[in-house]
């Protein structure tokens, strides 16, 4: 079942501009979001994360936003570089009993034009 | 490097076939967790693991299990293969289950089932 989806499967951004990412999911029991990047080749590496009574999170050149009402978050690459050129994975962590279960978004192609 | 070794990094087997796929978390973690990468798809969660103990399961085919060694490796076995099952299969460690706990993915098993 699809909990976390990513609708824009591909984005191109110039570089030096904002890349934002979207996300939306449709379990209210999601108490963490987190973002991944994966480069071709490799596994996902982890990137920053956003606890459900927050939201906003920032690090450096990336930013999270939630919007629990709307049940949507986004990412904010300011500005973007080369090498942000990557898959993203949004993922969502619910608690179920004593264990937690990560669901993971389809993924956004980022492509940043020089 | 995040620490996560998957071996092999290339799989390319019959259908009908049985395979394992091997992981070493990264030193200190005790949770181990697999997911599954098909064609244009997102990480599908398989199956996680907490020091030798199974805690979650996901999408996971009866043709297909895991296990949790005492040295905290985990071998994921797919028996009966069938041409569906090509993917990548990433394996990934935390040290504690889920929540904000990121984690750590290695760089995955291509299988390729014929």
């Amino acid at each position: 079942d699809q909990q976390v989806k990513q609708n824009s499967p591909s984005l191109s951004v110039q570089e030096g501009r904002i890349s934002i990412l979207n996300c939306d999911y449709t379990n209210s029991m999601f108490d963490y979001f987190l973002w991944y990047k994966k480069y071709p080749a490799e596994g996902p590496t982890f990137l920053i994360s956003i606890s459900s009574i927050k939201d906003k999170n920032e690090d450096g050149r990336f930013t999270v936003f939630l919007n629990k009402s709307a049940k949507h978050l986004s990412l904010h690459i300011v500005p973007s570089q080369p090498g942000d050129s990557a898959v993203y994975f949004c993922a969502a962590s619910a608690k179920y009993s004593n264990d937690y279960k990560l669901s993971f978004g389809a993924g956004t192609t980022v492509t940043v034009r020089a | 490097d995040s620490g996560v070794t998957q071996t092999p990094k290339h799989l390319i087997t019959a259908t009908g076939q049985r395979v394992t796929l091997r992981c070493s978390p990264r030193s200190g973690d005790l949770s181990v967790y697999w997911y599954q990468q098909s064609l244009d798809q997102g990480l599908q969660f398989l199956i996680q693991y907490y020091n030798g103990e199974e805690r979650a399961k996901g999408n996971i085919l009866e043709r297909f299990s895991a296990q949790q060694f005492p040295d905290l490796h985990s071998e994921l076995n797919l028996s009966s293969l069938e041409l569906g099952d090509s993917a990548l299969y990433f394996c990934a460690s935390s040290v504690v289950p889920g929540g904000g706990s990121p984690l750590h993915f290695g760089n995955g098993t291509r299988l390729t089932v014929t």
